[in-house]
């Protein structure tokens, strides 16, 4: 069965310090990765997808994550916070199954920053 | 460009009524996905529509239904409502139906079943 773990509920980091959002994955296939964010009272905003292109994958506003098949890991990272990207990060795995395309949300993760 | 529409954006409905939610997709797209998102169960997908047919389906009882008309906006039904359907309900439309392809969301409906 396809599930995606997000590690942590809440992560706290002071502006300016770096970001580790962490996403481990279960699935049998060769899944597309993707990370979103949520701001609050606004939609779901893509922030960066992997499909096997690359394992580094770079996204908007500095964030990247990177694939990694031995760990089914899928590590959001940004080297330096700011006030504005507080808020919930969700990762996303979609598997493909007879034609079918099911997302699977992780519990989300809600990132706190502190001036 | 103007972005996903949902209407309405805030509902209240009592146990047992039925409630219609829309979604107006970006123009040119013609995949738009629901979904349903609580504090208890998350995100959760419903229901995805591709060119009036629906072409994925989550895990959800026959009472949700949704339906796209030709020019892309979809609707979403939900009939003999329960305290558990209160959720902000969530569309997203794409180019495509690929599952690879960003989707661009909407601000979501507030439901409130009381």
């Amino acid at each position: 069965a396809q599930s995606v773990t997000q590690l942590d509920s809440h992560v706290s980091v002071s502006e300016g310090t770096p970001v580790l959002l962490r996403c481990n994955y279960s699935s049998s296939y060769s899944p597309s990765l993707f990370w979103y964010v949520q701001h609050p009272n606004k939609g779901l905003q893509l922030l960066l997808k992997y499909t096997s292109a690359a394992t580094l994958v770079k996204g908007i506003n500095g964030f990247e994550a990177e694939f990694k098949k031995s760990e089914t890991s899928f590590h959001l990272t940004k080297p330096s916070a700011h006030m504005s990207d507080a808020a919930e990060y969700f990762c996303v795995v979609i598997y493909a199954s007879g034609g079918s395309y099911i997302p699977t949300f992780g519990r989300g993760t809600s990132l706190i920053v502190h001036p | 460009k103007a972005g996903v529409t949902q209407t309405p954006r805030y509902l209240i409905k009592t146990r047992g009524q039925q409630v219609t939610l829309s979604c107006s997709p970006i123009s040119g797209h013609r995949s738009v996905s629901w979904y349903q998102q609580t504090p208890g169960q998350g995100l959760q997908f419903l229901f995805e529509y591709f060119s009036e047919t629906q072409r994925n389906k989550g895990n959800f009882p026959g009472r949700f239904s949704g339906r796209q008309f030709s020019n892309s906006r979809s609707e979403m039904n939900v009939s003999t409502l329960e305290l558990g359907d209160s959720a902000l309900y969530l569309c997203a439309s794409s180019l495509v139906s690929e599952g690879l392809n960003e989707q661009f969301f909407g601000p979501g409906t507030r439901l409130t079943v009381l």
